[in-house]
């Protein structure tokens, strides 16, 4: 089984400040990299998703890949307190591409 | 905004008993999933299920494991002889094309086995 590693945390940062979630991938046929929120007790929700190299931009939050250093990044930008949850990082794999491996998560806290 | 629905939130069941978890997908999405999460640890995938067959399946979904799309709408996850292992939160989700689709999670049943 690949593996997909991020830092448990717990990450705090002060309200309004830059978040920095990191993720590396041990599958070099990944193709599809996400990023869910999830909250305690709660199913994961989808904040962004990136398939090529570089950034890309939604609202505060910007997802970067680098394809050959394995590896993908979460920023989150003005941090406000409800951004406070576990960050989970997702990869395809499998022989279809259709099989997907959850990082263990970061767990992120603003502080007001 | 269409939902994934999983019933029951909660399942309460005897050590060695059969389980039967529901989903109901978004109505257009043709690819269906589902994961595992015990508590405190990572969510893990069992399996994908496309055009009524089993599109991948992780170690974990051994011979216990059985999906079926009965009817056109459900998607349900069955266990054949649940073990105490097999405590965790269980969640369905869908996409409406392959691996470069974001997927959409039910709310999840909490799994107790006793």
């Amino acid at each position: 089984q690949k593996e997909v590693e991020q830092n448990s945390g717990p990450l705090s940062v002060p309200e309004g400040a830059i978040a920095s979630l990191n993720c590396t991938y041990s599958d070099r046929g990944s193709q599809s990299f996400f990023w869910y929120r999830q909250y305690s007790g709660k199913s994961p929700e989808l904040i962004m998703f990136i398939y090529s190299n570089g950034d890309k931009e939604d609202g505060r939050f910007t997802a970067q890949l680098n394809k050959a250093s394995q590896y993908v990044s979460l920023l989150i930008r003005d941090s406000q307190p409800s951004d406070s949850a576990t960050y989970l990082c997702a990869v395809n794999e499998g022989r279809t591409g259709n099989q997907f491996y959850f990082g263990t998560g970061t767990s992120l806290t603003v502080i007001p | 905004e269409p939902e994934v629905t999983q019933t029951p939130s909660h399942q309460v069941t005897q050590m060695g008993q059969e389980v039967i978890l529901r989903c109901v997908p978004i109505s257009n999405h043709l690819y269906f999933y589902w994961y595992r999460q015990i508590l405190g640890q990572k969510v893990e995938f069992l399996v994908s299920f496309y055009n009524n067959e089993i599109s991948e399946k992780s170690e974990i979904f051994d011979d216990q494991f059985s999906v079926e799309r009965p009817d056109g709408s459900n998607f349900t996850l069955k266990i054949r002889s649940t073990k105490l292992e097999d405590s965790a939160m269980y969640f369905c989700a869908s996409t409406l094309g392959t691996h470069n689709q974001p997927q959409h999670f039910g709310d999840g049943t909490r799994l107790s086995i006793l």
